[in-house]
């Protein structure tokens, strides 16, 4: 049982390049989540599934794509990344939305030059 | 939307109780209050939730007065490995995106 999963754990891009981030949850979860967290700032919601083929979008959603591909996976895609999404990405999942006990993937670090 | 506030930092001494407060004046009648604590370098894990007075787990306290309009997590004889940031969340059972709001935590230091 891993949790919650995240690819990849680093990457760096140039401004302009493209690239997906993928999560998966093993804990047959209905909510899924992404979130950013710039250096000692908390986290901010991108966005938000409630359940495959649902997307909602959270408090910073400029700038990023999702899909919530099948029960288990949720990607973040950056169609052209620039400096300022240059942050560490979390990927999370719960039973059910708002208050229900999410559970954290081990984080993204993306760097954009 | 139930945004909260917490103090930015907090020193404490090995073996001391620690008690951090979240405010939320304008929490809603179907909001539950909701504990995360998070290491460097990792992801946030859940400690503790409550709706109303106190709850208590292996790990922590919650303590919620009446008005509901704060909230405290209270740590035990706190050691070394209780240094982080602990992040208070407000949120209903159901909700959309739009009521997700971690706020920037409170990161605590244990000192030997």
């Amino acid at each position: 049982n891993a949790g919650v999963t995240q690819t990849p754990k680093f990457q760096v891009l140039k401004t302009g390049q493209s690239m997906t981030l993928q999560c998966a949850q093993d804990m047959n979860h209905n909510s899924m989540y992404w979130y950013r967290q710039d250096p000692g700032m908390g986290l901010r919601l991108i966005y938000y599934s409630a359940s495959e083929g649902t997307t909602d979008k959270g408090e910073v959603p400029n700038g990023y794509n999702v899909s919530r591909l099948n029960k288990r996976e949720f990607s973040l895609r950056l169609e052209s990344a620039a400096p300022s999404q240059t942050s560490v990405y979390f990927c999370a999942s719960s039973v059910t939305g708002g208050s229900g006990e999410q559970y954290f993937g081990p984080g993204t670090r993306l760097t954009v030059t | 939307l139930a945004k909260t506030t917490q103090p930015i930092s907090m020193d404490s001494y090995e073996g001391q109780e620690v008690n951090i407060t979240c405010s939320h004046n304008n929490i809603a009648t179907n909001d539950y209050i909701t504990w995360y604590q998070q290491f460097p370098s990792q992801g946030p894990r859940f400690i503790i939730q409550g709706y109303k007075t106190k709850v208590t787990n292996e790990v922590a306290s919650l303590f919620i007065p009446a008005d509901r309009k704060s909230s405290t997590l209270s740590l035990p004889r706190v050691s070394l490995s209780d240094t982080a940031v602990y992040y208070c969340l407000v949120a209903p059972d159901q909700t959309g995106a739009n009521n997700l709001f971690f706020g920037t935590g409170t990161r605590l230091t244990v000192i030997p």
